[in-house]
């Protein structure tokens, strides 16, 4: 079955820095999102990340702060900018267009810590 | 108030007995219903998906929409241990593959 990976899996990062996630699919896919878990909530979309294009990002959420990259169909990245402990969260990425199915499934998600 | 509402838990049953998780919804738009499992430290598992109203069973899982009551279900039968996670309601408009809004998660916990 096609694997989603995330890279790093987890990281303890000091605030004011900056941290890249990584996203990388074994197969092309059609459509690639970000989302955040905050500690005991549910999921939230950040944006979505368009091959070749400026990511499309929701209410709330802005490049400056969650720049976006998606070089081509396999591959994403997602920088947490500037980073304050409120950016403490579950980051994780998902897919769609996997096996042929247009519905979503997730990487394992980076587990975000800020000092 | 939110979209997608759903009782946080803790559920607690014990092994074999049937679990029901449900979902309320606000916005008569979603279409696409879909049931997710997260175990602990692990990223969201699909586990059911259907499209507008109706029941659909898999296994041991059956999810039914009612969109007149804009009320979505899952069921376990049988329930097993390894069926403990956190159980996310998430739905869509325009496809499933689209933008989805989740549910705030049901805890699942199964005793032996």
């Amino acid at each position: 079955s096609a694997v989603i990976s995330q890279k790093p899996s987890r990281d303890i990062c000091q605030r004011g820095t900056s941290l890249t996630i990584q996203c990388q699919v074994d197969s092309q896919v059609t459509m690639m999102f970000w989302y955040r878990q905050q500690p005991g909530q549910s999921l939230t979309l950040i944006a979505t990340a368009n091959q070749g294009s400026e990511a499309t990002y929701e209410s709330g959420f802005v490049i400056d702060k969650f720049p976006i990259s998606r070089p081509n169909l396999t591959f994403s990245t997602l920088t947490v900018s500037n980073m304050s402990p409120e950016d403490s969260s579950i980051y994780l990425c998902s897919v769609v267009g996997l096996r042929f199915t247009d519905t979503q499934y997730f990487g394992p998600g980076t587990r975000l810590t800020v000092l | 108030q939110k979209e997608v509402e759903q009782d946080p838990g803790p559920l607690s049953v014990p092994e074999g007995a049937i679990v029901s998780l449900n979902c309320t919804y606000s916005n008569s738009a979603f279409q696409y219903f879909m049931w997710y499992r997260q175990y602990s430290r692990k990223g969201p598992e699909l586990l059911m998906y259907t499209y507008s109203s109706g029941n659909k069973e898999d296994g041991r899982f059956t999810a039914q929409v009612d969109k007149s009551s804009k009320y979505i279900s899952l069921f376990i039968r049988d329930s097993q241990p390894s069926d403990s996670a956190t159980y996310l309601c998430a739905m869509s408009a325009s496809a499933a593959g689209n933008k989805l809004t989740f549910g705030g998660g049901t805890r699942v916990l199964v005793k032996p």
